[in-house]
């Protein structure tokens, strides 16, 4: 198994450019989501899904979408970037199991210029 | 909303034991977690607790929480270069739909 895998590693954006980040896993999870990480913020969750064809907002939505077509894949876009969504963006993925163990990916650092 | 507070830093010598703190807002919490987070890397689950529990040991990891105060801990025995990493706590409401709460971590810090 791969787990989960994010690309790109890394990607910097002119303010207003559009870009979609992927994440893909493997596990045959049902539960997806996307992490924003800054600095002494900690991580706070963006959008979230739970299965293919449904998805949810988590604390900090606004400027992304989502859409979950398969259960492998959880692009996150961005439609018009700005500088407040510099940040290193974690994928994560969980059975919703007994212990909802979340997988995270390595995580892609974006710079928007 | 739910709030997950952590102290920043920690500096501990090699050889020590480590104890990191964590308290939680939500009440209804199933399960909590410790996340380790080495520099430029993902996230690495350490270890979880289910709420009905009050300890858990794993090997040179002991969780303890409290949760009537609302409170948990992650000991690290014999603490090595090696576990230097920022420490994440995190709560999950149940069902794993909504994410977990995090923390904003505590940066461990090995004085040799």
């Amino acid at each position: 198994n791969a787990g989960v895998t994010q690309t790109p590693k890394f990607q910097v954006l002119k303010t207003g450019q559009s870009m979609t980040l992927q994440c893909a896993q493997d596990m045959n999870h049902e539960y997806m989501s996307w992490y924003r990480q800054d600095p002494g913020m900690g991580l706070r969750l963006i959008h979230y899904s739970v299965g293919a064809g449904i998805t949810d907002q988590g604390e900090v939505p606004n400027g992304y979408n989502v859409s979950r077509s398969t259960t492998e894949d959880f692009p996150l876009r961005l439609l018009s970037a700005a500088p407040s969504q510099t940040s290193v963006y974690f994928c994560a993925s969980s059975y919703g199991g007994e212990a909802e163990t979340q997988y995270f990916g390595p995580g892609t650092r974006l710079l928007v210029l | 909303g739910e709030d997950v507070e952590q102290s920043l830093f920690l500096s501990v010598r090699e050889g020590d034991s480590s104890v990191i703190n964590c308290t939680y807002t939500d009440s209804s919490s199933t399960y909590l977690y410790w996340y380790k987070q080495e520099p430029g890397a993902g996230l690495q689950l350490l270890t979880y607790i289910f709420s009905n529990m009050d300890m858990k040991q794993d090997q040179r990891l002991t969780v303890l929480l409290n949760k009537k105060d609302k409170h948990l801990s992650l000991r690290i025995a014999d603490t090595q270069t090696g576990d230097s990493a920022i420490y994440f706590c995190a709560e999950s409401g149940g069902g794993g739909a909504d994410g977990l709460t995090f923390g904003k971590g505590t940066h461990l810090i090995i004085q040799p």
